[in-house]
């Protein structure tokens, strides 16, 4: 079993639509990451959280430390947000090596 | 403010070729870290620098190794390659804040391909 699971593997939804991508982590980290990754590789960071719930303009990003569970959020999807998105978990302090979950691949159809 | 940039951008060589990939940091980062990112698969931890030591590193063999210089920028090289060394190598830049790591900035990464 992962470290860090991703769920869905693939998500298509229309244009508007309101979007959830899941990430479930087993060990115990310092900070959890959301990224994206479009086509040609590039990553862009979208979050760093440890609790709690941050939004940044239609992307919320929420935190379960206890049950070891995070969402990413997106409202009124467009077909710009098609990409991967990636979970990435820091370890404890002495052990901070990012582990990265396989993805969810998110198709936006207009 | 320049991001974080790596160099060459995309790269062909054979099979037990040496080869030296680099970054440079966000501007004020002093942490590096790379990773490697097979067609498909989700990235996968190599090392980090820190004050121009490996601080941490992954499940890599020996043949991949790095340094960090003065300036902060960083180097990556793989030994006798092989054909799995064919990936995506990205760096990622941040900021180190007592023993706390802070928010990331991924480059471009490096797409080599070993034939």
């Amino acid at each position: 079993k992962n470290e860090v699971e991703q769920s869905p593997q693939n998500l298509t939804a229309q244009e508007g639509e309101f979007i959830t991508i899941n990430c479930s982590y087993s060990v115990g980290i310092s900070a959890l990451h959301w990224l994206q990754q479009h086509p040609g590789g590039g990553i862009v960071s979208l979050f760093m959280l440890s609790s709690g719930k941050k939004k940044h303009g239609r992307l919320i990003a929420t935190i379960n430390i206890q049950e070891k569970h995070s969402s990413l959020h997106i409202t009124a999807s467009h077909p710009r947000d098609s990409a991967v998105y990636i979970c990435a978990v820091r370890g404890n302090f002495g052990n901070e090596k990012l582990t990265f979950g396989t993805g969810t691949r998110l198709t936006i159809i207009p | 403010d320049a991001g974080v940039t790596q160099s060459p951008t995309h790269l062909i060589k054979t099979r037990g070729q040496q080869v030296t990939l680099r970054c440079s940091p966000k501007s004020g980062h002093d942490t590096v870290s790379w990773y490697q990112q097979a067609l498909g698969q989700g990235p996968q931890f190599i090392f980090q620098y820190y004050e121009e030591e490996e601080r941490q590193r992954g499940n890599f063999p020996d043949r991949f190794s790095g340094h960090q210089f003065p300036n902060y920028s960083s180097e990556l090289n793989v030994n006798a390659l092989l054909l799995g060394d064919s990936a995506l190598y990205l760096c990622a830049s941040s900021l180190m804040a007592g023993r706390v790591t802070g928010e990331l900035f991924f480059g471009e990464g490096s797409r080599l391909t070993v034939l």
